[in-house]
């Protein structure tokens, strides 16, 4: 009973530089979004997903990447990572029209 | 957008008082939940209400919708310290496949 599993937990990155956030869930859901987190901003959603094949576009898509290859995977990249991207990313999974599960946060810094 | 604004920001209380936090959205929803975050973790999802219902209960918490205002209220009451939580309201959009987060209300509950 795993859930929504994310890694790493926290992650320094330097500008530029490109790194991919995991995200993993267990319960067969088909909807997976990611999110990011910014004090005074509540939670932005950056893309989601309504099942394999399948992703759009959130609130603040651009400099992100994610694919849907598998049910239980929704990987997002940072292709060149900017200060501006330093937050806490959370993913997030459910069935169709249900409460969501949350992962536990990655928490990224960009110097 | 359809960013869910909660109202207030900021509530505090002693325990044994109900707490009341509203939201209001912007576009058609199929549904709206409401989720609790301790502070630097994860969310977890409270409850959810479906655009034909008026009001939900689960507990503690009780949920109105309404849909000609575009608004939807949670109260929780006989409030305890362990409620003390930011609490989001999170619409969805019409097809149900993302929820849009606002920034929250902070909720402290004193002894």
């Amino acid at each position: 009973n795993a859930g929504v599993t994310q890694t790493p937990k926290f992650q320094v990155l330097k500008t530029g530089q490109s790194m991919t956030l995991q995200c993993a869930q267990d319960m067969n859901h088909e909807y997976m979004s990611w999110y990011r987190q910014d004090p005074g901003m509540g939670l932005r959603l950056i893309h989601y997903s309504v099942g394999a094949g399948i992703t759009d576009q959130g609130e603040v898509p651009n400099g992100y990447n994610v694919s849907r290859s598998t049910t239980e995977d929704f990987p997002l990249r940072l292709l060149s990572a900017a200060p501006s991207q330093t937050s806490v990313y959370f993913c997030a999974s459910s069935r169709p029209r249900e409460g969501y599960t949350f992962g536990s946060g990655t928490r990224l810094t960009v110097v | 957008s359809q960013q869910g604004e909660e109202d207030p920001q900021a509530l505090s209380i002693q325990e044994g008082e109900n707490a009341t936090m509203n939201c209001s959205y912007k576009t058609s929803i199929n549904n709206l939940q409401w989720y609790r975050q301790n502070s630097g973790r994860g969310l977890v999802h409270l409850i959810l209400i479906r655009s034909n219902e008026r009001e939900k209960h689960s507990g503690r918490l009780r949920v109105t919708l309404d849909t000609s205002k575009k608004s939807s209220s949670l109260l929780i009451t006989a409030s305890r310290a362990a409620d003390t939580a930011s609490y989001f309201c999170a619409p969805t959009n019409q097809a149900g496949t993302a929820l849009i987060f606002g920034k929250g209300t902070t909720l402290s509950v004193s002894s």
